[in-house]
């Protein structure tokens, strides 16, 4: 069964601190994983994109990985800020004939001052 | 290049009534789909429209439906609101870059409120 899940369901750090939030999937045949942001009320937004030979992906303070072997990735932010504060999504897409696309559960962070 | 857009963004209906939100996609994207979204709950896929024929349809009962419009703006109809409705409905536009990924850029989103 084709199936995104994603830990912790949610976190909270203080702002300047790191973290790490987990996808792992098992999707196939894999296309891509794309990790979003949604703030509270507004529509997701791209973070990222891999496609199964990209290992690494960052995007200013935002860094994506991905381990196809594993069926892993993980997005890492450096320097939180008050402004990281939101739902992080985990997608898979594949691809058989035409593309599918599957949505992790989501994780909520909450940056505090 | 223009993002997606929704209309409404913001919507109250009372219960037994019928609501239809519309979506522009990116120029030159052909695929729409549609989620919803309630609080604490990830997206949920209703269905997908492509050259306006449904290609994916999620698991949702017979009062949700849509449609795509030969310059690929899609609109969804939900008949017979219940509280149960109230949501954040998303519309995400999708190209192809060819079989190697496809790109999908969601609206703003229309927040619906049944009473």
């Amino acid at each position: 069964k084709n199936q995104v899940e994603q830990s912790p369901q949610s976190l909270i750090i203080l702002e300047g601190k790191n973290c790490t939030l987990q996808c792992n999937y098992t999707v196939s045949p894999f296309s891509n994983l794309r990790w979003y942001k949604q703030d509270t009320g507004r529509g997701p937004v791209s973070l990222t994109i891999m496609t199964f030979s990209e290992n690494t992906k960052s995007n200013g303070r935002y860094t994506a990985t991905l381990d196809a072997d594993t069926k892993q990735s993980s997005l890492h932010i450096t320097a939180s800020q008050l402004s990281d504060s939101a739902s992080y999504i985990c997608v898979v897409s594949l691809y058989t004939g035409g593309f599918k696309t599957i949505f992790g559960a989501g994780t909520r962070l909450f940056v505090k001052a | 290049k223009a993002g997606v857009t929704q209309t409404p963004r913001y919507l109250i209906k009372t219960r037994g009534q019928q609501v239809t939100l519309s979506c522009s996609p990116i120029s030159g994207h052909r695929s729409v789909s549609w989620y919803q979204q309630t609080p604490g709950q990830g997206l949920q896929f209703l269905f997908e429209y492509f050259s306006e024929t449904q290609r994916n349809k999620g698991n949702f009962p017979g009062r949700f439906s849509g449609r795509q419009f030969s310059n690929s703006r899609s609109e969804m109809n939900v008949s017979t609101l219940e509280l149960g409705d109230s949501a954040l409905y998303l519309c995400a536009s999708s190209g192809v870059r060819g079989l190697t990924y496809n790109e999908q850029f969601f609206g703003p989103g229309t927040r619906l409120t049944v009473l």
